[in-house]
């Protein structure tokens, strides 16, 4: 079955500061990973997705996600934060893409951006 | 602004009543979804339609009973709630259920609790 961890409950990072959010997997086949946002009172939000092609994938608000094969990881970066990007983090992996039913998502990564 | 409108933002209703959470996307996705979420952690899937037709049911209690009247409208009818109900009801699209990695889109959600 497929899965995805996020090892990071938080994660605090200052104002300006380079941010990333871990994400690791577990899959057969190819992998079809994702990064969605929650705000507070919020539904998800898509960020970017990989697929196939190039391992940087750049996404919504600046994020950006690379995805390494090797130590199956798609790491969330921004290289410089905004106390806007405060914010719950989920790290998910389509199960299934041929049939294609399912979202799985990480536990969640809470991010806070001090100012 | 969300391109899935979920109505009412918040319920609250008695164990005895019955009431009705709707959802509405006029994006032209044949894929819907349930999820429920409690605080802090990531969306539990309840239910997939696609193509008006159930597809999944995630093993929910009969309490819960989900209609897809129409391509764009989704319904979750509640009945004889328990307070462990008490979450955010989440309803996604994406524009299918297969195919190459496509995005769910969100509502805001509806807050329920159950007294």
């Amino acid at each position: 079955a497929q899965s995805v961890a996020q090892p990071e409950d938080q994660v605090n990072v200052a104002e300006g500061n380079p941010l990333t959010v871990k994400c690791t997997y577990s899959v057969s086949g190819n992998p079809y990973l994702f990064w969605y946002v929650q705000y507070p009172n919020r539904g998800l939000q898509f960020l970017l997705k990989y697929i196939t092609g190039d391992n940087l994938v750049k996404g919504s608000y600046g994020f950006e996600a690379e995805f390494n094969k090797s130590q199956t990881s798609f790491h969330l970066k921004k290289p410089s934060a905004l106390v806007s990007d405060s914010a719950l983090y989920f790290c998910a992996v389509r199960d299934n893409p041929t049939g294609g039913f399912k979202t799985i998502f990480g536990a969640g990564t809470r991010l806070f951006v001090k100012a | 602004d969300t391109e899935v409108t979920q109505t009412p933002k918040h319920l609250v209703m008695g164990m005895t009543n019955k009431k009705s959470l709707k959802c509405e996307q006029h994006m032209g996705h044949r894929a819907m979804y349930w999820y429920k979420q409690k605080a802090k952690k990531p969306p539990e899937l309840m239910f997939v339609y696609s193509y008006e037709k159930l597809s999944i049911n995630e093993s929910v209690p009969s309490r819960f009973s989900p209609e897809c009247p129409n391509s764009s409208l989704l319904n979750l009818h509640l009945h004889a709630l328990q307070p462990e109900d008490s979450a955010l009801y989440l309803c996604a699209s994406s524009q299918t259920t297969g195919g190459s990695g496509q995005p769910q889109h969100f509502g805001d959600g509806t807050r329920l609790s159950i007294l």
